[in-house]
């Protein structure tokens, strides 16, 4: 069971927008920001969304991320077959004094 | 171009030692904190443990803690985790990671490609 729960899978048709919820608690996602990990298939994990919200050069503003209270959301607009991946949620857990990540969604684009 | 390059995965028996090691280039190694995050290959993500750029931060999660430590030598631009007391559950694959961002915590900025390390007698 993941300190941060994710829904295992979501999916979409190419153009439309998705979102990915992040559930957490006051120790982790209610008192530090969120970061956001893509993995494609095979491949490492990759830093999507940092601080909640900003995104690294290069990835595209379709990818934006959010919070509220102890929950965190990222979106994807203008849904493309290439976004086909897994997607993490992470942050830092005070109680815990260290690193947790949500169990991961499974992003199809159908 | 950063790249972090692990090694040293491979097969191991139950309450054996491996050790791993991740060389790091591009960019200026003890300016930044690193850490391991391991997968079970087709799981999630789990944490393992984090060093400060000067050694003098580390963390563990609990699942670790007492058997792996980690250290760096800034001057060969090299991270490792000593992994002690191999259990079943600790195969997975591992991963090298550069820490971002000034303040800690920071965030798991740029990723290695990782090692696997099985454990099976």
């Amino acid at each position: 069971q993941s300190v941060l729960p994710q829904p295992p899978s979501v999916s979409g048709t190419p153009g439309q927008r998705v979102t990915i919820s992040c559930s957490g608690s006051s120790s982790n996602i209610g008192n530090n920001v969120v970061h956001w990990y893509q993995q494609l298939p095979a491949t490492a994990p990759k830093l999507l969304i940092f601080r909640t919200s900003q995104r690294p050069s290069g990835v595209p503003d379709r990818f934006s991320g959010s919070k509220s209270g102890t929950s965190a959301s990222l979106a994807i607009s203008g849904l493309q077959s290439e976004d086909e991946a897994d997607y993490y949620c992470a942050a830092w857990d005070d109680t815990l004094n260290g690193w947790v990540f949500g169990g991961g969604t499974k992003l199809t684009v159908l | 171009e950063v790249q972090l390059v692990e090694s040293g995965g491979g097969l191991a028996q139950p309450g054996r030692s491996l050790r791993l090691s991740c060389k790091a280039s591009g960019f200026i190694f003890d300016d930044y904190a690193m850490h391991w995050v391991r997968q079970l290959p087709g799981k999630g993500l789990e944490w393992v443990s984090g060093i400060s750029w000067d050694s003098g931060r580390i963390g563990y999660a609990e699942s670790v803690k007492g058997r792996f430590i980690v250290s760096r030598d800034n001057a060969k631009n090299s991270l490792f985790l000593q992994m002690n007391r191999l259990r079943p559950e600790d195969m997975a694959f591992y991963y090298c990671i550069k820490g971002g961002g000034a303040q800690q915590p920071g965030y798991f900025d740029v990723w290695g490609r990782g090692t696997l390390v099985a454990v099976s007698s």
